[in-house]
């Protein structure tokens, strides 16, 4: 079965930084993109960010580019997300997402989520 | 960056009755690279349709997708009481995936 769990939100101050983790289960990790993808209080859902099964490829939404970073650990079967310079309008419950098979680009599993609140 | 348009933004309904859901994009997007999903509340979505047309793993088949191009479909055939929720379309181009911004069904 496959398992996702979020962890690592928390409420920080606008311009502070927060590494959230995403421990997987029940697949074979490395052979799957995986992506961040986010849902601010009562709003749609926005797709934050995105890294192939090995690491070497990394994409972003430009809302976050050049703050928040991807990564993951094939060896732990963890994906991270550090976001640096956070705003008020990144507060959102952030899903971990496993990437389906590379010619459909959907996202089949999903984690709960972790929230993430920015305020001073 | 492709912009997926999706209506109507609401959608009162009887259990029992069709529903047919609209994404339109401002660009051709891949038949391969459309998705739909399902969120209810307090929970995370559920992936539903992916490739245009082909339901996800365990999804029943009164949920169906169609189109091409710009302008793509999710139709649930006879509404069940678990399915009203809100449903987004997705895409992914150019390294970039985008949602839209949902149609709600709701119990009329």
């Amino acid at each position: 079965e496959v398992q996702l769990l979020e962890s690592g939100g928390g409420l920080v101050q606008p311009g502070e930084s927060l590494r959230l983790s995403c421990a997987a289960s029940g697949f074979t990790f490395r052979n799957y993109a995986m992506s961040w993808v986010r849902q601010a209080p009562g709003k749609g859902l926005e797709w934050v960010s995105a890294i192939s099964g090995s690491g070497g490829n990394t994409y972003y939404s430009d809302s976050v580019k050049g703050r928040f970073t991807i990564s993951r650990d094939n060896s732990k079967n963890t994906l991270y997300l550090q976001m640096n310079s956070l705003r008020a309008e990144d507060t959102a419950l952030y899903y971990c997402a496993k990437g389906s098979a590379p010619e459909y680009k959907s996202l089949d599993y999903w984690g709960q989520g972790t929230l993430v609140t920015v305020s001073s | 960056e492709i912009v997926l348009t999706q209506s109507p933004g609401t959608l009162s309904l009887s259990p029992g009755e069709r529903a047919t859901l609209s994404c339109r994009a401002s660009q051709s997007v891949s038949s391969s690279y459309l998705s739909w999903y399902q969120q209810k509340p307090g929970q995370a979505p559920r992936l539903l349709i992916y490739g245009a047309s082909s339901r996800a793993t365990g999804i029943p088949d009164r949920f169906s997708g169609s189109g091409s191009g710009t302008d793509f479909t999710l139709t649930i055939s006879r509404l069940e009481p678990e399915d009203f929720a809100v449903y987004y379309c997705q895409q992914y181009g150019s390294a970039q995936w985008t949602f839209g911004q949902g149609t709600k069904v709701e119990i009329k």
